[in-house]
């Protein structure tokens, strides 16, 4: 089944405290992004990758990293994490380099930083 | 910068009336436009896109959506509106005159089918 994997789903962690949120998509695409998703602010775009060691900074990358060794994976990389990065998190990706292909998510990630 | 609107945050409709969802947008250059549909503990969905061509977009699950340049709107519809249809509805954009611009969301709207 074409997919988009994330793991967790559930994380509860405390200020200061590393974490990576995994990320992994088995249709060969070769564009994937995070974004989060906050109440009344709908999606925004924390990094993008077009490719292989190919990456770059959505709209709110602040205080996240994100690396791009494989095709396939995607992982988030949160460094010190602070409550204000408490949020549902989601992984994306499409086929091609065209943006007109829609975009695959995952299920999500709810994170909550104490 | 490319920007879209939703400006219901929550739109109630009785089951088997038609529904309607608004969304504008803001781009340079002609817009790639597309519906996402969101279910309780589950990530995004999409339910259809526009290009180019004929205004009128038909998608998943009876959906459909209206491009209209003059307005930049692209609302969604469905004749009929069942329970199951209660979700949370995005509508996002895209400019290919922006380059690598990611797809930009608008805050989203629930819609609350009630029987």
């Amino acid at each position: 089944e074409a997919q988009v994997t994330q793991n967790p789903r559930y994380l509860i962690t405390v200020t200061g405290k590393k974490l990576t949120v995994t990320c992994s998509q088995n249709m060969n695409h070769e564009y994937m992004s995070w974004y989060r998703q906050d109440p009344g602010l709908g999606l925004r775009q924390i990094y993008y990758s077009m490719n292989v060691e190919v990456t770059d900074k959505g709209d709110v990358p602040e205080g996240y990293k994100v690396s791009r060794k494989e095709k396939r994976n995607f992982p988030l990389i949160l460094e010190s994490p602070s409550p204000n990065q408490t949020s549902l998190y989601f992984c994306a990706s499409r086929g091609g380099d065209r943006l007109y292909n829609e975009q695959f998510f995952g299920p999500g990630t709810r994170l909550t930083v104490l | 910068a490319q920007s879209v609107a939703q400006p219901e945050d929550q739109v109630n409709v009785a089951e088997g009336n038609p529904l309607t969802v608004k969304c504008t947008y803001s781009v340079s250059g002609n817009p790639y436009l597309f519906w996402y549909v969101q279910y309780p503990n589950r990530g995004l969905q999409f339910l259809l896109k526009y290009i180019t061509g004929d205004n009128l977009v038909k998608g998943s699950y009876g959906f459909e959506a209206e491009f209209n340049k003059s307005q930049t709107s692209f609302h969604l519809k469905k004749p009929s509106a069942l329970v199951s249809d209660s979700a949370l509805y995005f509508c996002a954009v895209s400019a290919p005159l922006s380059g690598n611009t990611p797809l930009v969301f608008g805050k989203g709207t629930r819609l609350s089918v009630i029987a």
